[in-house]
């Protein structure tokens, strides 16, 4: 089966750093994704990570390690409007289909002043 | 910039009835798809549709479910009896071919059609 972990709910205060983690159990990978998800609303793309190592953009970082099944997602200078729920979707690939992407519960990230 | 569009925002319907769900992907994306999330739950995958065909489908996706492509624009999720549990939150989604890498890339998400079932 397939398998992806993340915390439930994280605290964080604004101007800090936080980092989500996310272990993954799946047959098949082609990539890993972070979305973030506001409620009521749908996901948007903030990062994409194929290969071993850390993808910076501004102040969102994702890291992947493939060897051990594990990403995360590191937030800097935090701000309110980054209060959301964090998903982390490993993207699966087999030689005669579509990849298709399978989600995590998600991370509820609050952020206090 | 270019997004994914859904329409209704909003549908309330009756169980046993029949919902058309429309999605218009971004233009220049080969690839579609369909998800749903039930209120306070994960992101489920339902289906990818490529080149006027499914190319996967999850076990949530059975017989009353069906997609379409009826011209150049749209992409629609059928639901053909709805059941209360059948409520929940329907993103379309789009991304674009990578031919070095096959379909690899982004999904891009639409707004979202919150289905309510009575």
């Amino acid at each position: 089966g397939q398998n992806i972990d993340q915390p439930t709910e994280m605290t964080a205060t604004e101007g800090a750093i936080v980092q989500i983690n996310c272990t993954y159990q799946t047959s098949g990978f082609n990539g890993l994704f972070w979305y973030q998800q506001h409620a009521g609303e749908a996901p948007t793309f903030l990062s994409y990570n194929v290969l071993d190592g850390l993808e910076e953009k501004g102040r969102f970082s994702s890291f992947l390690s493939r060897s051990k099944g594990y990403s995360y997602l590191l937030l800097k200078e935090l701000q309110m409007k980054d209060s959301a729920s964090y998903l982390c979707a490993v993207s699966l690939s087999s030689m005669d289909s579509n990849y298709q992407l399978i989600w995590g519960a998600g991370t509820k990230l609050i952020i206090k002043p | 910039e270019p997004e994914v569009t859904q329409t209704p925002s909003h549908q309330v319907t009756q169980m046993g009835q029949e919902v058309i769900l429309r999605c218009v992907p971004i233009s220049n994306h080969l690839y579609f798809y369909w998800y749903r999330q039930i209120l306070g739950q994960k992101v489920e995958f339902l289906v990818s549709f490529y080149n006027n065909e499914i190319s996967e489908k999850s076990e949530i996706f059975d017989d009353q479910f069906s997609v379409e492509r009826p011209d150049g624009s749209n992409f629609t999720l059928k639901i053909r009896s709805t059941k209360l549990e059948d409520s929940a939150m329907y993103f379309c989604a789009s991304s674009e071919a990578q031919l070095l890498r096959g379909p690899s890339d982004t999904q891009y998400f639409g707004p979202g059609t919150r289905l309510t079932v009575l």
